[in-house]
């Protein structure tokens, strides 16, 4: 079956850094996403990788290891507004989104 | 402003009734799809339209149905609701299905309680 983990929940302090991780198994690989999702609110887009490495785009960056089925997304200078849960999701080989259950990320100041 | 939309924002619902869930967009984007949220779960995909004209199954299409008359509007019917589709729903759009397939847009959801 497919299957993507990831923390239930994570707590940070304000202004500090905070790792979110997730592994995945999946039938194919066409890259993999994440997305942020506040309280009561629909998801939005925050990165997508196919290609091993690091993409950074500002306090965001999100890692990719396809031989080990694994991914991070790494959230810097952490503020109150990035209290939220964080997604990841793998488009297998139908290309259709596998979605992990999310991480809750809880800021303290 | 370019976007989805949802209607209604939430229902509440007898067990045995009709309902269909609209959603619309206007980013003439050709895939969209249909996820259901529950508390715990990862969104799981219902059904999905990788075309106007097209449809196909997800991962939990039972209990429910789609049309894709358009490129704008995906509506998904519940025929006769059941308390197990207590949940969140969402509807999603891209550009492209398929090998082109990249960043999913999102609706406000429609929050559905069946009693």
């Amino acid at each position: 079956g497919q299957n993507i983990d990831q923390p239930t929940e994570m707590t940070a302090t304000e202004g500090a850094i905070v790792q979110i991780n997730c592994t995945y198994q999946t039938s194919g690989f066409n890259g993999l996403f994440w997305y942020q999702q506040h309280a009561g609110e629909a998801p939005t887009f925050l990165s997508y990788n196919v290609l091993d490495g690091l993409e950074e785009k500002g306090r965001f960056s999100s890692f990719l290891s396809r031989s080990k089925g694994y991914s991070y997304l790494l959230l810097k200078e952490l503020q109150m507004k990035d209290s939220a849960s964080y997604l990841c999701a793998v488009l297998d080989s139908n290309y259709q989104l596998i979605w992990g259950a999310g991480t809750k990320l809880i800021i303290k100041p | 402003i370019a976007g989805i939309t949802q209607a209604p924002t939430s229902q509440i619902l007898a067990a045995g009734r009709r309902m269909t869930l609209r959603c619309t967009q206007d980013m003439r984007h050709n895939a969209m799809y249909w996820y259901r949220q529950d508390l715990g779960l990862g969104l799981r995909l219902i059904h999905y339209s990788n075309t106007a004209g097209t449809t196909g199954k997800g991962e939990v299409p039972d209990g429910y149905s789609v049309s894709r008359a358009n490129t704008d509007d995906f509506p998904l019917t519940l025929a006769s609701a059941v308390p197990s589709q207590t949940s969140v729903y969402f509807c999603a759009s891209s550009a492209n299905a398929g090998q082109g397939a990249r960043e999913q847009f999102f609706g406000p959801g429609t929050r559905l309680t069946v009693l």
